[in-house]
């Protein structure tokens, strides 16, 4: 059973910096796995930010960006804002048909 | 504008069945993969099925298999999630989305607002 790992939370300041993380309870996570990420906040529908590991979706901000650190896919977000404020999931794909969402990282911005 | 509109939630026992339809618009239907995805109060998301542009492939999670049944109608533009034995761990908020899926390219690309299933006595 694939388990894919996000930090529970995360706070950060507003204007700073901060990168989720989505790993593989076995394993290294790399470009095959095509990871993507995407923002949810309270009463919405998901929002895709982030796909193919670093390519930003249309309309998304070059404040977010997407890339792999170490055995890990990783979201950054710079100049955090107050509208930043939500829940973020990462997708890897593990094979045909095999989609797996990581547990979500709730992001306060405080 | 892409449009995914979800319909067919509700209050249903256990045991019992919902079809969920997703009416799609804005975009060409047929070449897109196309998965349901949920939901449960407070709880993050699953993926629990997936089906190919002309439907030869399905795909469920494991949670559901056996029991939900997803299919398409290109006619309509418009995939169905069949849900059968449903159970009180079934209640969710149920979204469609649709699916980039080529060689270089995977992930969700536009998602509907959802429809609301609830299972409960």
């Amino acid at each position: 059973q694939t388990v894919v790992t996000q930090e529970p939370s995360f706070s950060v300041s507003p204007g700073g910096t901060l990168t989720l993380t989505c790993g593989l309870s076995s394993g290294s996570v790399s470009t095959s796995h095509f990871p993507s990420w995407y923002q949810q906040t309270p009463g919405q529908a998901p929002r895709t930010l982030i796909y193919n590991t670093n390519t930003r979706s249309s309309g998304v901000p070059d404040r977010f960006s997407g890339s792999i650190l170490g055995n890990k896919a990783a979201l950054t977000i710079t100049g955090a804002q107050a509208d930043d404020e939500s829940d973020y999931y990462c997708v890897l794909y593990m094979g045909p048909g095999s989609v797996v969402f990581g547990g979500g990282t709730k992001v306060t911005v405080l | 504008e892409v449009q995914l509109l979800e319909s067919g939630g509700g209050l249903v026992q256990p045991g019992g069945s919902l079809r969920l339809s997703c009416a799609a618009s804005g975009f060409t239907f047929s070449s897109f993969v196309m998965s349901w995805v949920r939901q449960a109060p407070g709880k993050g998301l699953e993926c629990v099925s997936i089906i190919g542009t002309n439907a030869a492939n399905t795909y469920y999670a494991d949670s559901v298999k056996g029991r939900f049944t997803i299919s398409r109608d290109n006619s309509k533009n418009t995939v169905y999630l069949q849900m059968n034995g449903l159970r009180a761990d079934d209640t969710a908020l149920y979204y469609c989305a649709s699916r980039v899926t080529t060689v270089t390219t995977k992930y969700f690309q536009h998602w509907g607002q959802g429809t609301l299933v609830t299972v409960s006595s």
